[in-house]
């Protein structure tokens, strides 16, 4: 079985640059949810992808967007960097209404 | 408005003693509690979870205690371990809007001392 994979695992941009990140969730899980995880703190909650639509966000702004594709992979895009959008990005994803999200290893995201 | 806090941002506990990691929520709207564990530069891993229904379970090292009238959860690793030294996060899960969404708290690093 494999777990849930993202990429790159790590990136560098300047403010106001876009970025996407990608997600390939775990096999048999048809929902993704995104995080985002700043240091010292928990993950926060972005966004969750279910039948490639939106069905919930978290307190982010509209530059973050996402998708979600027919294999159930997803990406997360991010608009107009700024420097507080440094941070780790944490895919997640589980089976329909089941709890347990599983976590891929995150992409480490720098804004300078 | 921090809804899951975990107080102790360090735990110090010395190998083959019990090491209980706490954590309290204010929303009674949460459902269902997990709690991870995170190693550097990995995500998160699942360690164990339990429903707002039940008050105790258990998964061989690990126990997870929930008192729901004091909105309060403990974890609870006997016995420890030199591989568990790691950040552990307790986080409750709510639908809002359709998605279920999963609220994090800060982290408690444990270390585990031979």
């Amino acid at each position: 079985e494999t777990g849930v994979t993202q990429s790159p695992t790590h990136l560098i941009k300047t403010r106001g640059q876009q970025v996407t990140l990608r997600c390939s969730s775990q096999s048999g899980h048809n929902t993704v949810s995104w995080y985002q995880q700043a240091l010292g703190q928990g993950p926060q909650f972005i966004f969750q992808y279910y039948r490639e639509e939106e069905n919930g966000r978290g307190n982010f702004p509209p530059r973050f967007s996402g998708l979600q594709f027919p294999n159930y992979s997803s990406e997360l895009n991010v608009n107009a960097l700024e420097l507080d959008d440094s941070a780790l990005y944490l895919c997640a994803s589980s089976s329909g209404q089941q709890e347990t999200q599983y976590f891929g290893p995150g992409t480490r995201l720098l804004v300078l | 408005d921090q809804q899951v806090k975990q107080n102790s941002p360090s735990l110090s506990v010395q190998e083959g003693r019990i090491s209980i990691l706490n954590c309290d929520y204010t929303n009674s709207m949460f459902d269902y509690f997990l709690w991870y564990k995170k190693y550097p530069a990995e995500g998160p891993t699942f360690l164990i979870s339990i429903s707002s229904i039940k008050d105790k379970n258990e998964d061989g090292r690990f126990t997870v205690f929930l008192n729901k009238s004091a909105k309060h959860l403990s974890l609870h690793i006997v016995p420890s371990q030199p591989g568990d030294s790691a950040v552990y996060f307790c986080a409750a899960s709510a639908y809002s809007q359709g998605a279920q969404k999963l609220v994090f708290g800060q982290g408690t690093r444990l270390t585990i001392n031979p």
